[in-house]
């Protein structure tokens, strides 16, 4: 099966640096992307690994090691519209279907 | 990026009615959509993988006589919920891969359907 495992709330403040944490375990691997979702909306794409380092796409970055089934997604300057869930998924073999874990709530405060 | 867009936005029904929520994608061809549920303040719960040209694959748990999937063309997938009732009022999510990304994994979501069963 499948399972992934992140924190359920993160505080920081304005300006700052967050990181934020993925332990995953599936069968069979095939990449860890990480979505956003403000209330009410639904999930957009931040950023994808597939293999082992950092993957940076402007504020954000990912982080994966393959080898420790874990990895990160980095924010940078943050920005109050940055306050939203994050979800790090990952899609294995079987079908390329995509599980999501719990979920972070980021709050970010001025 | 792929644009999936999702009808209705919302909608409100009575007990043991039906209704169905259209996905398609809008600028891509999908021979595969997901189907999400979501809970307030919890994680997408994959309900079924819906394969254009053939049956539906639901994950463990999920009736599949009482969500109905059909993925009838390339860029159009329904959920029909039948017989609503309340305990199914939930926030469901649609989404698909561009199949002409080179990174395959990528999801491209609907903006989702809220359903309240009344």
């Amino acid at each position: 099966g499948q399972s992934l495992e992140q924190p359920s709330e993160v505080t920081a403040v304005e300006g700052a640096i967050v990181q934020i944490n993925c332990t995953y375990q599936t069968s069979g691997f095939y990449g860890l992307s990480w979505y956003q979702q403000h209330d009410g909306g639904a999930p957009t794409f931040l950023s994808y690994n597939a293999l082992d380092g950092l993957e940076e796409t402007g504020r954000f970055s990912s982080f994966l090691s393959r080898s420790d089934s874990y990895g990160y997604l980095l924010l940078q300057e943050l920005q109050m519209k940055d306050s939203a869930s994050y979800f790090c998924a990952v899609s294995g073999t079987g079908g390329f279907k995509t599980i999501f874990g719990a979920g972070t709530r980021l709050f970010v405060k001025a | 990026g792929a644009v999936v867009s999702q009808h209705p936005s919302r909608v409100i029904c009575k007990s043991g009615t039906s209704v169905k929520i259209e996905c398609r994608s809008l600028d891509f061809q999908a021979t595969t959509m997901f189907w999400y549920r979501q809970f307030p303040k919890q994680s997408l719960m994959l309900m079924a993988t819906s394969n254009e040209g053939s049956k539906a694959t639901y994950e463990q748990g999920v009736e599949k006589d009482k969500f109905l999937i059909n993925h009838a063309s390339l860029t159009l997938s329904t959920l029909t919920v039948t017989s609503a009732h309340p305990e199914d009022s939930s926030f469901y999510i649609c989404s698909a891969r561009d199949p002409r990304e080179a990174r395959g994994d990528t999801q491209y979501f609907g903006p989702g359907t809220r359903l309240t069963v009344l």
